[in-house]
């Protein structure tokens, strides 16, 4: 089974902090994206990445960065977290075998920033 | 941008009856899939129809696709106490495979 991996379900930082969430999958897909969720707003798309090294913005980037030095881990960065940040973050990675593009996500990181 | 809208927001339903959920978009699509998440929990994919296809099954698991209305609808029939969970459409419309997640139907399922 495909296995996607956030290293952290639940933090709690504080307002400025750096806050890094790390994302591992272990399927060797080429894409790979961070979602956050929020009530009454549905999941949206933050940034993905479809390459190592490669990335592009997605609905809501600002405020946030990636890294994506190896293909299987993709990590979100928040430079310097905001309240407005406190969110659960979902991350995914996707198989396009045969034309189907499934997505696999992980457990999810609930993230509160005070 | 939210691509999908599903509809309605929350159902609640006995444990028996048939569930069904809709879900609209406005661009053209390339397939149109459908996710539950489990409270607290990641996405999980149920089913995937393509846009040349008009239904699909998958156990107790129905998806109709109207491309005309821009519209699909999930029917889940027996509906069963464990089924309570939140269900998703997302459409990929373009490159890259980006999906665009609706804002979910809340469903509950009354033992």
């Amino acid at each position: 089974d495909v296995k996607v991996t956030q290293s952290s379900r639940y933090l709690v930082k504080r307002t400025g902090e750096k806050v890094f969430l790390e994302c591992v999958q272990d399927m060797d897909h080429e894409n790979m994206f961070w979602y956050r969720q929020d009530p009454g707003l549905g999941l949206r798309l933050i940034y993905f990445s479809y390459d190592v090294k490669m990335k592009e913005k997605g609905d809501i980037p600002e405020g946030y960065s990636v890294s994506r030095e190896k293909k299987e881990r993709f990590s979100l960065i928040l430079e310097s977290a905001s309240t407005n940040q406190t969110s659960m973050y979902l991350c995914a990675s996707i198989t396009t075998g045969g034309g189907r593009n499934t997505i696999y996500f992980g457990e999810g990181s609930w993230l509160t920033v005070v | 941008s939210q691509q999908g809208e599903e509809d309605p927001q929350a159902l609640s339903i006995q444990e028996g009856e048939n569930a069904t959920m809709n879900c609209s978009y406005k661009t053209s699509i390339n397939n149109l899939q459908w996710y539950r998440q489990n409270s607290g929990r990641g996405l999980v994919h149920l089913i995937l129809i393509r846009s040349n296809e008009r239904e699909k099954h998958s156990g107790r698991l129905r998806v109709t696709l109207d491309t005309s209305k821009k519209s699909s609808s999930l029917l889940i029939t027996a509906s069963r106490a464990a089924d309570t969970a939140s269900y998703f459409c997302a459409t990929d419309a373009g490159s890259n495979y980006k999906l665009t997640f609706g804002k979910g139907t809340l469903l509950t399922v009354n033992p």
